[in-house]
């Protein structure tokens, strides 16, 4: 079964660097686009970045654009983001998530891992 | 940006009853349009993809509806199991977006 499990989070002050994995398992990792997702307490959810199934093609919010970068390592399973230049208000629940469809460029989430914490704070 | 706007925010609804959840984009997102369930302390669950085709394993009492701009999800029965809260998404532009959720409770 499909298992995506995030690592990494935990409480950095503003102004630092955090870099999550997820480690993804139970399906063709190589053969999806990925996403990150996130979510502030109480919050609804925001989407963060993509990467495409080969790691040759990525978009951003506009909200991290410049600051956080999407990668991953298709020989590990595992999906990566690295956070810089981190803000409070970059404090949520990150979520890696999976792409529906086998190398698609429209199509929905279909399995979201269980989230890791950041909280960015003094 | 495409922006997703979900009414009402919060419906609330008895056991058994009919529940109808609305979503409207900016700017037309065909049919690339997805619901989301997400219950406490959970992560979301893909519901219904493309508008109108349920996702693996999810019951027949959920259905979706719609195109271009406006969108229905409907739970034709509720179950205390789908009192949660629901997302709309559009993969159809970048960046991918969200409405702000309507959340399902117990009247």
């Amino acid at each position: 079964q499909v298992q995506l499990v995030e690592s990494g989070g935990g409480v950095v002050q503003p102004g630092g660097s955090l870099r999550l994995s997820c480690a993804a398992s139970g399906f063709t990792f190589s053969n999806y686009g990925m996403h990150w997702v996130r979510q502030a307490p109480g919050k609804g959810l925001e989407w963060v970045a993509f990467i495409r199934f080969d790691g040759n093609n990525n978009n951003y919010a506009d909200s991290v654009k410049g600051r956080f970068t999407i990668s991953r390592d298709n020989s590990k399973n595992t999906l990566y983001v690295q956070m810089n230049s981190l803000r409070p208000e970059d404090t949520a629940v990150y979520y890696c998530v999976k792409e529906l469809a086998f190398k698609s460029t429209l199509t929905p989430f279909d399995y979201w891992g269980q989230g890791t914490l950041v909280t960015v704070s003094s | 940006e495409i922006v997703m706007t979900q009414s009402p925010v919060t419906l609330s609804v008895s056991p058994g009853e009919r529940a109808t959840l609305s979503c409207r984009a900016s700017q037309s997102v065909t049919s690339n349009l997805a619901w989301y369930q997400q219950n406490p302390g959970q992560a979301p669950r893909l519901l219904i993809y493309a508008a109108s085709t349920r996702a693996t394993g999810i019951p027949a009492r959920f259905s979706g509806s719609g195109s271009g701009t406006e969108f229905t999800l409907t739970i034709s029965s509720l179950q205390s199991e789908d009192f949660a809260v629901y997302y709309c998404q559009q993969y159809n532009n970048w960046p991918r977006t969200f409405g702000q959720g309507t959340k399902v409770e117990i009247k």
